[in-house]
């Protein structure tokens, strides 16, 4: 596609509640991270794929938070029995280096998760 | 490990008028540094990006922003904003080398006032 696909936009989930929030990144991108993004806060990272291969899962808050990337292109972050400190934009990125520390990073509109 | 400090968590601005944003990170390693845009309900858009070479960088949309080493200071500056300009605004750092995702500040919302 032609940006960085994320889905749902909004999803609102009773406290308990296993959610899934899907990332489809720009074709040919090898490198994929996920932030969580509170309130009034900056972008937190939360995992980092090369491929398929998760290189980095230092910034999952709890071992409720799970992600994957099976083929190394569609991502999921699944979250387990959701709590309210859950509530937080989810976003993802892609770039087509690896690491993507040299800033090229392409964002997708984020998914807003609610934790009633 | 690094750490960035938007001390502005809002900047109210006249349209026309010339504004700065500032940036502060920490770092024991050399560092990569960026400034990131998010307009409402749109995703990060990078404005532009410190790598090496001439410390004033140019953006996207007549932003710039200048690497000062000793004050470990990457602020944005534009001479005259633009209603359109109204967005938060993400400073960020990564360190050089390795596979480290980006750092970024809690944010400045630059609000222009007509």
């Amino acid at each position: 596609g032609a940006g960085v696909s994320q889905s749902p936009r909004y999803k609102v989930a009773k406290r308990g509640q296993d959610v899934a929030l899907r990332c489809d990144p720009i074709s040919g991108h090898v490198s994929l991270f996920w932030y969580q993004q509170a309130l009034g806060q900056g972008p937190e990272f939360l995992t980092y794929f090369q491929n398929e291969a998760q290189l980095d899962k230092s910034g999952l808050p709890s071992d409720r938070f799970f992600a994957e990337r099976p083929e190394g292109s569609v991502s999921t972050l699944k979250i387990q029995r959701t709590q309210q400190e859950d509530s937080a934009v989810y976003l993802c990125a892609s770039s087509r280096r690896t690491g993507g520390n040299t800033g090229e990073l392409f964002f997708g509109e984020g998914s807003r998760l609610t934790v009633l | 490990a690094q750490s960035v400090t938007q001390l502005d968590s809002q900047v109210p601005v006249f349209e026309e008028a010339p504004v700065e944003l500032r940036c502060n990170y920490s770092s024991s390693v050399s560092v990569y540094l960026f400034w990131y845009v998010q307009y409402p309900n749109q995703g990060l858009q990078l404005l532009l990006k410190y790598l090496s070479g001439s410390t004033l960088v140019k953006g996207i949309n007549g932003f710039e922003a200048e690497f000062n080493k000793s004050q470990t200071s990457f602020h944005l500056r534009k001479p005259s904003v633009h209603i359109s300009d109204t967005a938060e605004y993400f400073c960020a750092v990564s360190g050089r080398g390795g596979a480290d995702g980006l750092t970024f500040g809690k944010g400045t919302h630059l609000i222009i006032q007509p």
